[in-house]
């Protein structure tokens, strides 16, 4: 069975320092990974996929298969960032699922 | 595009009674999704339809809830009876594609 796995529930950082919002997963397969962002008071949207391999707002995930992990990262936090963040994970013989972690709440301090 | 349209936003109700909320998706979507958000749960999918159709009803909590979407452009999560429990922020996505997922705003459910 598939699993996301956010150990930290909250994550706090002072602006300017750098974050990592941890996700691991378990699946036998090769999973396609996703971070989904909710900033307070919006919708719940998309940030980042693995496959495109892109940098939005700052940040970066890599996918470690060999530690099964894709975690979120980025050198220089800002206010602006504190949200709640969620890994999730599809399988392509799921058509269509979407696994999702608990997510991470993160603030950032001024 | 206004994107994914929920309705009621907010909902307030008494314990017992019937609850419905409304889920417009994206057009030409084919995928909806039915979540229920809460602080304890996080995020848990509730049911997902294609084209219309039911696919995975697993994260239904009990027989309470329903969930029907009678065409593409439209579905409706019920819960009847509602209870205190129940009390989450209830949120529709759609997607065109397996999981380019677009959420609506929300509905924030109290039962009281």
């Amino acid at each position: 069975a598939q699993r996301v796995t956010q150990p930290e529930k909250l994550l706090s950082v002072f602006k300017g320092a750098p974050v990592e919002l941890k996700c691991n997963y378990s699946y036998s397969g090769s999973p396609e990974l996703f971070w989904y962002v909710q900033y307070s008071r919006q919708r719940l949207q998309l940030l980042l996929r693995h496959i495109s391999r892109e940098s939005i707002k700052g940040f970066t995930a890599d996918l470690n298969k060999g530690e099964t992990s894709f975690h979120l990262k980025k050198p220089f936090a800002q206010e602006e960032d504190s949200a709640m963040y969620y890994c999730a994970l599809t399988r392509g013989s799921t058509l269509g699922r979407l696994y999702f972690g608990r997510g991470t709440q993160l603030t950032v301090w001024p | 595009d206004a994107g994914v349209i929920q309705s009621p936003r907010h909902e307030v109700t008494e314990m017992g009674q019937e609850v419905t909320l409304r889920c417009k998706p994206i057009s030409g979507h084919d995928y909806l999704f039915w979540y229920r958000q809460t602080m304890m749960r996080g995020l848990e999918l509730l049911i997902y339809f294609n084209n219309n159709v039911p696919i995975d009803d697993s994260g239904m909590p009990e027989d309470r809830f329903s969930a029907k979407m009678p065409n593409a452009s439209f579905s409706t999560l019920k819960i009847q009876p509602s209870e205190p429990r129940d009390s989450a922020v209830y949120f529709c996505a759609s997607s065109r594609r397996a999981y380019e997922q677009y959420f609506g705003p929300g509905t924030r459910l109290t039962v009281t």
